[in-house]
């Protein structure tokens, strides 16, 4: 069964430090993943996905179909940067119908 | 544009009670999904609709239910309350695509319903 795993629930780190979270799938298909993130008294909002391959907000993320891993990392993180993360594995369910599976998030916290 | 609303915001009930909770999408999207979002279990997924059909389902016992009406507007209905439903239910809006398109569309997330129920 597909399954989302983000090993860390708390990851502290000190302005300017770099930053990584990780991310870890299973799924036996071709993926297609997700970083959302919700900042504090703020609804879930999407970050990035792998497939546009792009840079929001300085933050990063490669698929690693070897190591089934899609990792968030930003060279130098910043106090805004402060939020609850959360990895996502969409899933066709046929019908032209997707559902998300989530990881359970990381709350990532940057000391200032 | 408006983002995805729900009301109402908070809500308290007790068990045996039923609840119905009530999702406004972004203008001209068709399609809803529902996630119920707890402590525990995290982020899960109850339902999707599209164009007032239900075209998927979650893991979740039948005392979960939804609709959605020709505006896209939808609910959900959790019947015969127990102490476990007391969750963050979220629901997400994205423009969808019929069955003979395979195309992921961004979903839109709303503020979300709090539940607790006693």
């Amino acid at each position: 069964a597909q399954r989302v795993t983000q090993p860390e629930k708390l990851l502290s780190v000190f302005k300017g430090a770099p930053v990584e979270l990780k991310c870890n799938y299973s799924y036996s298909g071709s993926p297609e993943l997700f970083w959302y993130v919700q900042y504090s008294r703020q609804r879930l909002q999407l970050l990035l996905r792998h497939i546009s391959r792009e840079s929001i907000k300085g933050f990063t993320a490669d698929l690693n179909k070897g190591e089934t891993s899609f990792h968030l990392k930003k060279p130098f993180a910043q106090e805004e940067d402060s939020a609850m993360y959360y990895c996502a594995l969409s899933l066709y369910s046929g019908a032209g119908s997707y559902q998300l599976t989530f990881g359970k998030g990381t709350k990532l916290s940057v000391i200032p | 544009k408006a983002g995805v609303t729900q009301t109402p915001r908070y809500l308290i009930k007790t068990r045996g009670q039923q609840v119905t909770l009530s999702c406004s999408p972004i203008s001209g999207h068709r399609s809803v999904s529902w996630y119920q979002q707890t402590p525990g279990q995290g982020l899960q997924f109850l339902f999707e609709y599209f164009s007032e059909t239900q075209r998927n389902k979650g893991n979740f016992p039948g005392r979960f239910s939804g609709r959605q009406f020709s505006n896209s507007r939808s609910e959900m209905n959790v019947s015969t309350l127990e102490l476990g439903d007391s969750a963050l239910y979220l629901c997400a809006s994205s423009f969808g695509t019929s069955g003979r398109v395979r195309r992921y569309n961004e979903q839109f997330f709303g503020p979300g319903t709090r539940l607790t129920v006693l």
